[in-house]
């Protein structure tokens, strides 16, 4: 069983739904990275958390670390949102080196 | 510029070869960290160092050695390409435990 799941994998929107990307995990983390891959493969940082929520523009990031779990939620999601998010823990009491990598979400958002 | 730059960004070559993957930064961090991304797999870490003196294996470092030459500056190598080498190599930086990553933008490795 891996130990980061993404839940969907693939996600098709129409511009200006309200998008919602999960993540689970199975193991005790200090902190939850959400990144966003582009189609050309770069890779952006978007959140770091560790408890409760965090917002930028449109992005919106929270944690529940009772239950393992964290989303991603885009707000009136726009064509360029399409990418891959990829979700990541750093395992408590790990090094930056333990980072676990979930396998992504593909998200396309349709004009 | 980019604050961490990747060279080459695509690169061929035949099994046996010994290739190096480049990577240098300017956000003046410690920590750095090499990662390969197959399709359909996450992101699996190689190497990491957290200063000149001071480099780790990963998760899939057989096959693969590195070099920290500076702070700024920390290699990959494949010193005998094989085909299941063949992945997206990406470099990052962090300033701190558990801090965020910046990324470099990937170097698309074919062995053939």
């Amino acid at each position: 069983k891996n130990e980061v799941e993404q839940s969907p994998q693939n996600l098709t929107a129409q511009e200006g739904e309200f998008i919602t990307i999960n993540c689970s995990y199975s193991v005790g983390i200090s902190a939850l990275h959400w990144l966003q891959q582009h189609p050309g493969g770069g890779i952006v940082s978007l959140f770091m958390l560790s408890s409760g929520k965090k917002k930028h523009g449109r992005l919106i990031a929270t944690i529940n670390i009772q239950e393992k779990h964290s989303s991603l939620h885009i707000t009136a999601s726009h064509p360029r949102d399409s990418a891959v998010y990829i979700c990541a823990v750093l395992n408590y009491g790990g090094s930056q080196g333990n980072l676990i990598f979930g396998k992504g979400t593909k998200l396309s958002v349709k004009p | 510029d980019a604050d961490v730059t990747q060279t080459p960004r695509n690169r061929i070559t035949k099994t046996g070869k010994r290739i190096m993957l480049e990577c240098s930064q300017t956000k003046g961090h410690d920590r750095m960290y090499w990662y390969r991304q197959d399709p359909g797999l996450g992101l699996r870490l190689i190497y990491y160092s957290f200063d000149v003196k001071d480099i780790n294996k990963g998760e899939i470092s057989d096959g693969y050695s590195v070099s920290r030459q500076a702070q700024a500056k920390f290699s990959l190598s494949l010193e005998s390409a094989i085909p299941n080498q063949t992945a997206l190599y990406f470099c990052a930086t962090s300033r701190g435990f558990g801090e965020k990553l910046f990324f470099g933008s990937g170097t698309q490795l074919s062995v053939l």
